[in-house]
């Protein structure tokens, strides 16, 4: 069956641009976690939805990061007013509900900002 | 608060040779610990979990880690490496005792030569 799905693949923007980041988790997967892989780093949680709604999003690293996902399935990560330093590799990874569940990440995306 | 350590950035090992890459945790509580891999252009897929059940864990591409609550330790271990096994491996604890939040090593490269 089709995994999780990111898209773009790699995006490139200037400093001070908004951006968005989609997310497509397997169908019937409850649970959505957002989390951001800087250059030669493991992957940092940014956010987990159960849901519509965000459980924990105590990972966001300030206001500019923001992320929905309003009927349960596709979520997108925005980013306002880009940084140099929000240039990074961007994980979505879904499961079958949270708790005791593996999580299936997709291929990432990556994010440079110039 | 809940961490790992990963002892070693880089590890180089000959083809048919055995794997050691080290991991250490902190937890507060009786952690659930995880090993990933991360193949070039591709997601990261669970290799094992440890989850309070018996402390040797064995997982998928004859990779196998033993938790070690004395040492606080969780080593992964192949008796003989191929070259497919090339790629970035993460420790990973998780926050909530469960799936939520995985909090990830600094990641190992392992290298195998022909």
């Amino acid at each position: 069956g089709a995994g999780v799905s990111q898209t773009p693949s790699n995006k490139v923007t200037e400093k001070g641009k908004y951006v968005e980041l989609r997310c497509d988790p397997i169908s019937g997967h409850t649970a959505l976690y957002w989390y951001r892989q800087s250059l030669g780093q493991g992957p940092e949680f940014l956010i987990y939805f159960q849901g519509t709604g965000a459980a924990d999003d105590s990972g966001l690293p300030n206001d500019r990061f923001f992320a929905v996902r309003p009927e349960g399935s596709v979520s997108t990560l925005k980013i306002q007013r880009t940084e140099r330093g929000d240039s990074a590799v961007y994980l979505c990874a879904s499961s079958l509900t949270g708790g005791e569940n593996e999580q299936f990440f997709g291929p990432g995306t990556r994010l440079t900002v110039l | 608060a809940q961490s790992v350590t990963q002892l070693d950035s880089h590890v180089s090992v000959s083809e048919g040779t055995p794997v050691l890459l080290r991991c250490n945790y902190s937890s507060s509580y009786s952690p659930s610990l995880f090993w990933y891999v991360q193949h070039p252009n591709k997601g990261l897929q669970l290799l094992l979990k440890y989850t309070s059940a018996a402390t040797l864990v064995k997982g998928i591409n004859g990779f196998e880690a033993e938790f070690k609550k004395s040492e606080t330790s969780f080593h992964l271990t192949k008796p003989s490496a191929h070259m497919s096994d090339a790629a970035e491996y993460f420790c990973v604890v998780s926050a909530t005792g469960g799936y939520n939040k995985l909090i990830f090593g600094a990641g190992t490269r392992l290298a195998v030569h022909p």
